[in-house]
């Protein structure tokens, strides 16, 4: 079976702070894709990031990093210097060729930044 | 414009309404996709065409009807919905024609209330 657990529901952190979401994934494929969204108050979600299988190589976008590692199936992300506008919910998502690479979503984690 | 696009943004029904969501994208992508989200549950997909044609129907009530007239545009017709049906439903694209790891592209959402 295929899952992707976010076990934190929500995060509370002061501007300035860094902040990690977890995402812990579960697959039996070796072939897949983890994804990363996030879901401003506006509502749509929006594409942060896509790792595959065989690249654990970390990846930095500007104050954004993740860090994919499958010993522990885990991609988590992390945000440094955090500000107000990065307030959403972010969601992890995992396709693979078990589930004919439908998206898995995890229930998505609530970040609020306070100023 | 560009990205996609949903109408209208919140809609307020009685159970034996009949109504429709619309949805539009100017990506030029083949793939559309409905999803419903729920307070406190993952996303869930709905439908997903491909090329004009259905690909995926996830168990989904008759009470909701997909229609794609063409690759740009995609519609889902509600009738005597119950009030658990109320959610966002989001509509998405994305360029594979079916369920590929392309990122998808979502538009903001059509907020539904049941009465």
């Amino acid at each position: 079976a295929q899952k992707v657990t976010q076990a934190q529901t929500e995060i509370s952190v002061v501007e300035k702070e860094d902040v990690t979401l977890d995402c812990v994934y579960e697959t039996r494929d070796t072939t897949y894709y983890l994804f990363w969204y996030k879901q401003p108050p506006s509502g749509e979600l929006v594409f942060l990031i896509r790792r595959n299988s065989f690249d654990e190589q970390n990846e930095i976008s500007g104050r954004y990093s993740w860090n994919f590692q499958k010993s522990t199936s885990s991609f988590n992300f992390t945000i440094t210097a955090s500000q107000v506008v990065d307030s959403a919910v972010y969601f992890c998502a995992l396709s693979a060729v078990d589930s004919n690479y439908q998206l898995i979503w995890g229930a998505g984690t609530k970040l609020i930044i306070k100023p | 414009e560009t990205g996609v696009t949903q109408t209208p943004r919140h809609l307020v029904m009685g159970m034996t309404n009949k109504k429709s969501l619309k949805c539009e994208q100017h990506l030029g992508h083949n793939a559309m996709y409905w999803y419903k989200q729920s307070a406190k549950k993952p996303l869930e997909l709905m439908f997903v065409y491909s090329l004009e044609e259905r690909v995926e129907n996830n168990s989904v009530p008759s009470r909701f009807s997909p229609e794609c007239p063409n690759s740009s545009h995609l519609f889902l017709h509600l009738h005597t919905l119950q009030p658990e049906d109320s959610a966002l439903y989001l509509c998405a694209s994305s360029p594979d024609g079916g369920l590929g790891n392309s990122p998808l592209h979502f538009g903001n959402g059509t907020r539904l209330t049941v009465t």
